[in-house]
């Protein structure tokens, strides 16, 4: 099928780090997305990594792609308030335009 | 800076009434997507387009329409609001190959009474 999940909610306390997952379908992507959507606002790409790479480092985040599993995460090292927001992964239909969202995990962080 | 806007942030119809979303994007893209979003369901394709005039049906097209006469406006088009079409409605466009990133709009949340 064509649905990306998700974990719904994330809690975690300042300075620790969060790790959202994500299960995808297309296992010819060529790029994999992470959204973030902070409140009242609308989607923002946060990082992305192509598909023949395991992971990709940028700042406090970190992806990694298990194309085996499908599997997808993001890390985000030393997680801060301003981190609070919901994060999609989202990956492009091959031979299409469309794009299939997961769910979005809500991630608080408490101080 | 990249930009997409949206025309409203928040509005209020009443059921039987037919809305007008309109989207612009200033990036000279050639796709344009309407999601709606939804808690729990994530984002939702209504209609996308990848070309002025063209157009192709999403996973939940029913009730809505959408028009694309110039290449930065995108409409989306409720013919008969209903309740259940209560909901957040995002914009997005991107260019044109289907790996690009999209896009987004801040988002217009609808409610219909």
């Amino acid at each position: 099928g064509e649905d990306v999940e998700q974990s719904l909610f994330l809690s975690v306390r300042e300075g620790d780090s969060s790790v959202i997952n994500c299960t995808y379908t297309d296992s010819s992507s060529t790029y994999l997305y992470w959204y973030k959507q902070e409140p009242g606002a609308g989607l923002q790409l946060l990082t992305y990594i192509f598909s023949n790479m395991d992971m990709k480092q940028d700042q406090r985040l970190t992806v990694l792609l298990n194309k085996k599993d499908k599997h997808l995460s993001l890390r985000i090292a030393d997680t801060q308030t301003g981190d609070s927001a919901i994060y999609f992964c989202a990956e492009p239909l091959s031979g299409t335009y469309k794009y299939i969202f997961g769910t979005g995990t809500r991630l608080k962080v408490l101080a | 800076d990249v930009k997409v806007t949206q025309s409203s942030r928040y509005l209020v119809k009443r059921t039987g009434e037919k809305v007008f979303l309109e989207c612009v994007q200033d990036m000279d893209h050639e796709n344009m997507f309407w999601y709606r979003q939804d808690p729990g369901l994530g984002l939702r394709l209504i209609y996308f387009s990848y070309d002025v005039k063209m157009k192709e049906k999403g996973d939940i097209p029913e009730g809505y329409s959408v028009s694309r006469e110039k290449k930065e406006r995108f409409s989306l088009i409720l013919e008969s609001a209903s309740t259940n079409q209560t909901s957040m409605y995002l914009c997005a466009s991107s260019l044109r190959l289907s790996y690009n990133e999209q896009f987004f709009g801040p988002g217009t949340r609808l409610t219909v009474l």
